[in-house]
C-alpha cells in the first residue's frame, strides 16, 4: 500500500458523459500527478499539481481538466467521454518536485466508456 | 523528444532462471532512473531508483539495476526469478531541467514477465 488512495476503483459510463476521479496523496505529499494507462498508448503523463497550482501539463486532452484542493486532494474531470477514453487512470504523489523526487502511485481508477 | 525504450515486450522464464530486462533512454544529461512493477490488477510499485552515486542499485525483492551512462541504459536484473515475479515491469526516467528540478516521468512501454513454475 503506497498511501495514495483513489476513488472509485471502477467506473462504467456512456459516451458523452462526464466523470470525476478523485485522488488523495500520501500524508505530507504536496505534489500530485495524473497518468493514463491504455493498451495502445501505454503510461502517459497527463498533468501535475503542486500545492494547489498546476505545475506541468502532458498529453492531456482539452476535454479533461484537473484541480488540487486546499486539503491537497485532487480531482480529474473527464467530459464528453469517448470510447477511446477507456483506460486505467493513475494518480501519483510526491513530497515536492525536485531533482531527487520519487513518485508513489495509487491503485488507479478503471474507466470503461460504453 | 525524450523517450524510454524497453525492447523486450514479453519475457517468459522458468523459475530459478536469471532475468535481465533492458531499458534505454533517448539522450544524456542528468537523469533519475526508476523501475516500477505492476502485478496483475494492482498499481505500480517502486522496485528501485537511481539518482546518483554507485551505478549498481539494489531494490526490493532481490532486484538490482545497473546504470551505464555511456550506453544510456538502466537494465533490471534478478539472479533467480520466482513464479511470484510474474508482472509487468516499467522503466521510467526523468531528466533534470536547467534549473536543477526534474521534468516529468517518462515511461517505457513495459515488459510483461511470465515465470513458469
Amino acid at each position: 500500500d503506497s498511501g495514495v488512495t483513489q476513488t472509485p476503483k471502477h467506473l462504467i459510463t456512456a459516451t458523452g458523459q462526464r466523470v470525476t476521479l478523485r485522488c488523495s496523496p500520501r500524508s505530507g505529499d504536496l505534489s500530485v500527478y495524473w497518468y493514463q494507462q491504455s493498451l495502445d498508448q501505454g503510461l502517459q503523463f497527463l498533468i501535475q499539481y503542486y500545492n494547489g497550482e498546476e505545475r506541468a501539463k502532458g498529453n492531456i486532452l482539452e476535454r479533461f481538466s484537473a484541480q488540487q484542493f486546499p486539503d491537497l486532494h485532487s480531482e480529474l474531470n473527464l467530459s464528453s467521454l469517448e470510447l477511446g477514453d477507456s483506460a486505467l487512470y493513475f494518480c501519483a504523489s510526491s513530497v515536492t518536485p525536485g531533482p531527487q523526487e520519487t513518485q508513489y502511485f495509487g491503485p488507479g481508477t478503471r474507466l470503461l466508456v460504453l | 523528444a525524450q523517450s524510454v525504450s524497453q525492447h523486450n515486450h514479453h519475457v517468459i522464464l522458468s523459475e530459478a532462471a536469471s532475468l535481465e530486462l533492458g531499458c534505454n533512454y533517448s539522450y544524456g544529461g542528468t537523469v533519475n532512473l526508476f523501475w516500477y512493477v505492476q502485478y496483475p490488477g494492482q498499481h505500480l510499485q517502486l522496485l528501485l531508483k537511481y539518482f546518483s552515486g554507485d551505478p549498481l542499485v539494489k531494490g526490493i525483492k532481490g532486484f538490482e539495476a545497473e546504470f551505464i551512462k555511456s550506453k544510456f541504459s538502466f537494465n533490471l536484473r534478478k539472479p533467480s526469478v520466482q513464479w511470484s515475479d510474474t508482472a509487468e515491469y516499467f522503466c521510467a526516467v526523468n531528466w533534470a531541467t536547467l534549473s536543477g528540478s526534474a521534468r516529468q516521468l517518462t515511461f517505457g512501454s513495459g515488459t510483461q514477465l511470465t515465470v513458469l513454475p
